[in-house]
């Protein structure tokens, strides 16, 4: 079956401007993941979604960043008034449910380049 | 807040000799462990798990990691590396009560020449 996929996997954008990221989770997938990646780090938790509501949006670094998960599928990242420091390859996982122990399954990725 | 630490940023060695990738956590009550390996362009996949019982994990691809509570570590280790092995490492941990959210130690980039 299809994994985890991310659309687009290059975004170029100027500072200032407006961007969406998009998340495809596994198939049945309940829980959905969104993290943040910097040159040299690791992961950066950023979100979590349980089907459509965000249960733990803690990791969300201000409030030009916010995410969506309408119909507990697909979901959305999106970053308002972008600067520099957004730059980054930001993650999706999902899992079938939302405990501690289930496998989280990452996607390729969206590398994000702020000018 | 939770916190993982992975001691070597990068770790050299040749194809066939053993490795060792260092992971310590911030003590918690109940935590969960898991190690990921990141191959050149391709996304994250999971290696091992420790969730309860044995401390002793068994990956895939011959890798492995034992828990110690009272050190607080998760050491990942393969007795031969191959230079397919060549990758990066991330030990992640999460906490009992806190959904799934995974915090991420700094990455191990393992390098193996023949």
């Amino acid at each position: 079956g299809a994994g985890v996929s991310q659309t687009p996997s290059n975004k170029v954008t100027e500072k200032g401007k407006y961007v969406e990221l998009r998340c495809d989770p596994i198939s049945g997938h309940t829980a959905l993941y969104w993290y943040r990646q910097s040159l040299g780090q690791g992961p950066e938790f950023l979100i979590y979604f349980q089907g459509t509501g965000a249960a733990d949006d803690s990791g969300l670094p201000n409030d030009r960043f916010f995410a969506v998960r309408p119909e507990g599928s697909v979901s959305t990242l999106k970053i308002q008034r972008t600067e520099r420091g957004d730059s980054a390859v930001y993650l999706c996982a999902s899992s079938q449910s939302r405990g501690n122990t289930d496998t989280q399954y990452f996607g390729p990725g969206t590398r994000l380049t702020v000018l | 807040a939770q916190s993982v630490t992975q001691l070597d940023s990068q770790v050299p060695v040749f194809e066939e000799a053993p490795v060792e990738l260092r992971c310590n956590y911030s003590s918690s009550v109940s935590v969960y462990l898991f190690w990921y390996v990141q191959y050149p362009n391709q996304g994250l996949q999971l290696l091992l798990k420790y969730l309860s019982g044995s401390t002793l994990v068994k990956g895939i691809n011959g890798f492995e990691a034992e828990f110690n509570k009272s050190q607080t570590s998760f050491h990942l280790r393969k007795p031969s590396v191959h230079i397919s092995d060549t990758a990066e490492y991330f030990c992640a941990v999460s906490d009992l009560g806190q959904g799934g959210k995974l915090i991420f130690g700094q990455g191990t980039e393992l390098s193996v020449k023949p």
